[in-house]
Order: C-alpha cells, then structure tokens, then sequence
C-alpha cells in the first residue's frame, strides 16, 4: 500500500498571503495524484487531479505540481473560503489512498 | 448533472452487517470509464477508500477490509450497494459515495455524495 505524507500539518495564514503544500509518497505514483478541499460538514471537492490539471470550475489561484513522489498544491493568494483542510490522493494502485491532510487556518 | 445520494441506516449494533445503497442520476454505470466506490471518514480523521465497481463490473476492495465488504451495481436502477459484515464501533463513520470516470478526471472522484454518518453502537 502506498503511504501518502503531508506537510506540514497546519497552516496558520492570512487572506491574501500564498500557501504551499507538500505531499510525499512512499513511492512513485507518477501523475496519478489529486488534491481535494474539504470544509467542515461537508464532503470533498476535487481541486486537482493528475498532479496539476484543475477540476472543472476550480478557480486559477489554485496550481499543483511535481511528480514521482513529491507534489505540492499552490494557492496563489488565499481568499476567505480557502480556509480548509486539503488531502492528496493518489489512485496509481489499489488500494487508492488519501494522506492525513494540512488544515489551513486563519493567522 | 450528476449527483450521488447514500441512504441506509445511521445507527448499527456491533457484529451487525451494515447495507448502504448509493443512489445516482445524470450518469450511467454502463459507460466505458465510469465507477462508483465507496469511501468513509471516521469523525475528526482521513478519508479512506472501501470498495470501487466499474463499468464493466471489475471490482476493487481495502484490502484490509475485503473480507468483509462486497459491492454490486444495479445499472437499470441506477444504484450500487456496499455490504459490510460484522460492524464495530471502529466503524463508526461517515460513508460517501463517490463517482470516478477514466476520460473526465483521469479515474479521480470528481462526485460526491453528501454523505450518511453510520454509528456503531449497542
């Protein structure tokens, strides 16, 4: 089973500022990684998917990246509703698997 | 569009076998490249994948939780329904249904469920 890292674990920033988020997998997963936002309540949205293609009507701040085992997720200049917890994913072999996730929060 | 809704019980006794339906519209299961599966999130965790079907009925289950599950798909229904024996308040979670599709999001779940909180409880 592939083992997906996330770092950090919290975020703490303000509106307007740039977040970067790290994935890590224990092995290489090529492209086949996707980034999700989940806010609280609610169930998650697909942001990216193979690494760095956005999901349909996914606004441009958000920007993935990397392959192999390492992949970051962009937020250029976080607004309001960004703050949230994001989970990569990668479906390159069974089972699919989620990393622990990073919560963004508000500074 | 295409929306997914869970339906089936919110409150299991352990030992007991847990049936959830997920019902679909604006997609059909019998398109090349489409699958639903089933994902949970225990209160305050990660997500995890339980079990995927795909068009053509290939399956895929956790393989830490094979022996207990099995997905079928009812395609004139539009359904598909995930049975877990032997709850146990581990199990305790909220279980999404989920939509993947090859040519869209690369097999990604791009659709969700809203998801049915299942508590395992005597």
């Amino acid at each position: 089973e592939i083992v997906l890292t996330q770092s950090p674990a919290t975020l703490s920033l303000s509106p307007g500022e740039r977040a970067t988020l790290s994935c890590r997998a224990s092995q290489s997963v090529s492209s086949y990684l996707a980034w999700y936002q989940q806010k609280p309540g609610q169930a998650p949205r697909l942001l990216i998917y193979d690494a760095s293609n956005r999901a349909t009507g996914i606004p441009a701040r958000f920007s993935g990246s990397g392959s192999g085992t390492d992949f970051t997720l962009t937020i250029s200049s976080l607004e309001p509703e960004d703050f949230a917890v994001y989970y990569c994913q990668q479906r390159s072999s069974w089972p699919q698997t989620f990393g622990p996730g990073t919560k963004v929060d508000i500074k | 569009q295409i929306t997914l809704k869970e339906s089936g019980p919110t409150l299991v006794k352990p030992t007991q076998t847990l049936t959830l339906t997920c019902t679909f519209s604006g997609f059909s299961l019998s398109t090349s490249g489409v699958g639903v599966g089933w994902i949970r999130q225990p209160p305050g965790k990660a997500l995890e994948w339980l079990a995927l079907i795909y068009w053509n009925d290939d399956k895929r289950y956790s393989p830490s939780l094979k022996s207990r599950l099995t997905i079928t798909k009812d395609t004139s229904k539009n359904q598909v329904v995930l049975t877990m024996t032997n709850m146990d308040p581990v199990d305790t979670a909220t279980y999404y249904c989920a939509h993947t599709n090859y040519y869209d999001s690369s097999g990604h779940v791009d659709y969700w469920g809203q998801g049915t909180l299942v508590t395992v409880s005597s």
